[in-house]
């Protein structure tokens, strides 16, 4: 069985400073692992996808996420948030990367002017 | 480049009735995922189709059915409607063929409300 855990239902940071998001998975097998950004009322965007291609992925809008085997963790990072990044960001882990998504509880971000 | 298209984008009914959602994934994908996401919840996987053959199922009530038709549209189908079905409904489509995988790409939902 495979899930998913996102530590903080809400984080805030003021604009310009570091964005870092938590994610940690479970699964019996190695898994894909993905994040998704969803604005208000919007549908879900893929910012960046984990495939066992490389640790470390660099996504869309300067976010970037690493893949630590050791620690079961994908957390999502950004070095200066924008006020546009301010959203709900789902972790979502999947047996194979086209496959059914398992998701995390979301954090939702605020970024403070 | 094409989306996947889901219609209607809002859609309001009352209490035991019943709704449709339709579902036009991108082309040449070739499966279709269902997701519910209830306010202030995460998305939650209903059911999918891989070559318009029901490949897997998650938490979808009785009261719901789905199918994949000959265009690879889709059609997930709500009976006896209840307030609790008040929700956004997804539809993704992916593409998991060797030597090209794509993942769940997601349209834009269809907001239904059970009044």
């Amino acid at each position: 069985a495979q899930s998913v855990t996102q530590l903080g239902s809400h984080v805030s940071v003021s604009e310009g400073a570091l964005v870092l998001l938590r994610c940690n998975y479970s699964s019996s097998v190695p898994p894909y692992l993905f994040w998704y950004v969803q604005y208000p009322n919007q549908g879900l965007q893929l910012l960046l996808k984990y495939t066992s291609a490389a640790t470390l992925v660099k996504g869309i809008n300067g976010f970037e996420a690493e893949f630590k085997k050791s620690e079961t963790s994908f957390h999502l990072t950004k070095p200066s948030a924008h006020m546009s990044d301010a959203a709900e960001y789902f972790c979502a882990v999947s047996l194979n990367q086209g496959g059914k998504l398992i998701f995390g509880q979301g954090t939702e971000l605020s970024v403070k002017p | 480049a094409a989306g996947v298209i889901q219609s209607p984008r809002h859609l309001i009914k009352e209490k035991r009735e019943t709704a449709t959602l339709k579902c036009y994934p991108i082309p040449r994908h070739d499966t279709v995922y269902w997701y519910q996401q209830g306010p202030g919840q995460d998305p939650q996987f209903l059911i999918s189709f891989y070559e318009k053959m029901q490949s897997d199922k998650g938490s979808i009530p009785d009261r719901f059915s789905a199918q994949q038709f000959s265009d690879y549209h889709s059609e997930l189908n709500m009976s006896s409607l209840e307030l609790g079905d008040s929700a956004l409904y997804f539809c993704a489509s992916s593409l998991d063929a060797p030597g090209e995988r794509i993942s769940n790409t997601f349209g834009s939902g269809t907001r239904l409300t059970v009044v």
